[in-house]
Formats: C-alpha cells, structure tokens, sequence
C-alpha cells in the first residue's frame, strides 16, 4: 500500500521537459512528498521533496497541487541519463517511506 | 567512504541455509531502513529502525526474518532456513531524522541474494 499512483512507463524526447505526475488522494497534512530515481543496478537516489509550496532544486521541480493530492516532477531538459525508475513517496508521520512501482522513464535521441 | 556500506553485494546460499546482510549507514544517521527489490519491482518496505528500536517492522514477511541495530549504527539483517523466494536485492538506506533534518533517505548499493 504504497499510497501513491503513477504511470507505468513514460517516453521524453532529448532535451525536452518531462512532467511526472503522481495522485496521492489519501494524502495527510503532515505527509510529505518524495521523489527518488534508481538508474540501472542502482540503489535509489534522492530528488526531491516538497510539503506544500513548490520546490525547485539543481536536479529537478516539484509541482504539488494546492489540494496536496497530487504533484508533478519536472525535468526541464530531459538527458539520456535521466532514464531511470522514478518513484513518487510519501514520508508520514512516522518517518515511514514505502514505494510504489514507479514511472519507468525512457529518453530518446 | 561516507555513503551507506552494504555487504556481502552478492551472497548465494542454499535452501535452508541462514544468511547475514549487513549495513553500515552514513555517520551520524539516526534512521535505517531495510528493503528487498525482485526484478521490475519497487523496493518493498522491510523494517525501519530509530536508534536501536525497531520503530516499523511491519513489511519483515514471516519470522524467518529479523533485523537488528544493537548500537544504533550498523544494522543485520537476518534471514533463517532460506527459501528461494528470498532471492532479491536487498537495500539498506540512512536517514537523518533530527532537527534540521530533511529526512531525505541515502541508499547503499544493495545486497544481492540467491537461494538456490
């Protein structure tokens, strides 16, 4: 019960932006939203996070829903090293952080 | 290194054998959360300790599992008459969960199991 929804598998072209979404309707107003990315016989790494304002980093942006129940991960230029496993995860009170299936994001040339 | 340490990478062991993952997370962390990952899955929640205590051990399978972080720094994850089932990577990650902290989980490299 990974408490989050996201698309199986999504397609970028190279260089162009990319927008990850995922629901999370369930969502508490102390979860947080979490973003991680495993990239090939990886161990997941960390994106991004975000608990109610939007949030912008070196590695992407976080768009979250003025309901909180949904938010959206931008790629502004999409490389062919971002083609990795991104998950979408909520932290809650507990310090709990359980994973979903994921977006499966391919780049293309 | 200051990253999350996992050994052994790769353990092969048989059937009903007992095996010993062991973790050693970032300095100072004050979280550490076990996960087991079959191919084309999401990492599966296992256990996730605060200090020494286990404060979620609610996704261990059955009892063949158990983990332990005696000093509230290395932790073992211990899986006893193994079955084949077992065979998956196993990811340990370390959190910083004080004030200040962003909670953000830093993951190491994984464990590779097969039971054959």
């Amino acid at each position: 019960d990974a408490k989050t929804t996201q698309p199986n598998s999504m397609e970028s072209n190279e260089e162009e932006p990319v927008h990850l979404p995922c629901n999370h309707s369930t969502i508490s107003g102390t979860d947080y939203i979490h973003w991680y990315r495993q990239l090939p016989s990886q161990g997941p790494e960390y994106v991004i996070h975000g608990l109610t304002s939007n949030v912008n980093n070196r590695m992407a942006s976080l768009a979250i829903a003025e309901d909180r129940k949904s938010s959206t991960l931008i790629l502004h230029r999409a490389t062919l090293r971002d083609a990795a496993v991104y998950y979408c995860i909520l932290r809650v009170l507990n310090n709990d952080m359980r994973f979903g299936a994921g977006t499966r994001l391919t780049v293309k040339p | 290194g200051a990253g999350v340490s996992q050994t052994p990478s790769n353990k092969v062991t048989e059937k009903g054998k007992y095996v010993e993952l062991r973790c050693d997370p970032i300095s100072g962390h004050t979280a550490l959360y076990w996960y087991r990952q079959s191919l084309g899955q999401g990492p599966e929640f296992l256990i996730y300790f605060q200090g020494t205590g286990a404060a979620d051990d609610s996704g261990l399978p059955n009892d063949r599992f158990f983990a332990v972080r005696p000093e509230g720094s290395v932790s073992t994850l211990k899986i006893q008459r193994t079955e084949r089932g077992d065979s998956a990577v196993y990811l340990c990650a370390s959190s910083f969960l004080g004030r200040g902290g962003t909670g953000e989980l830093f993951f190491g490299e994984g464990s590779r199991l097969t039971v054959l």
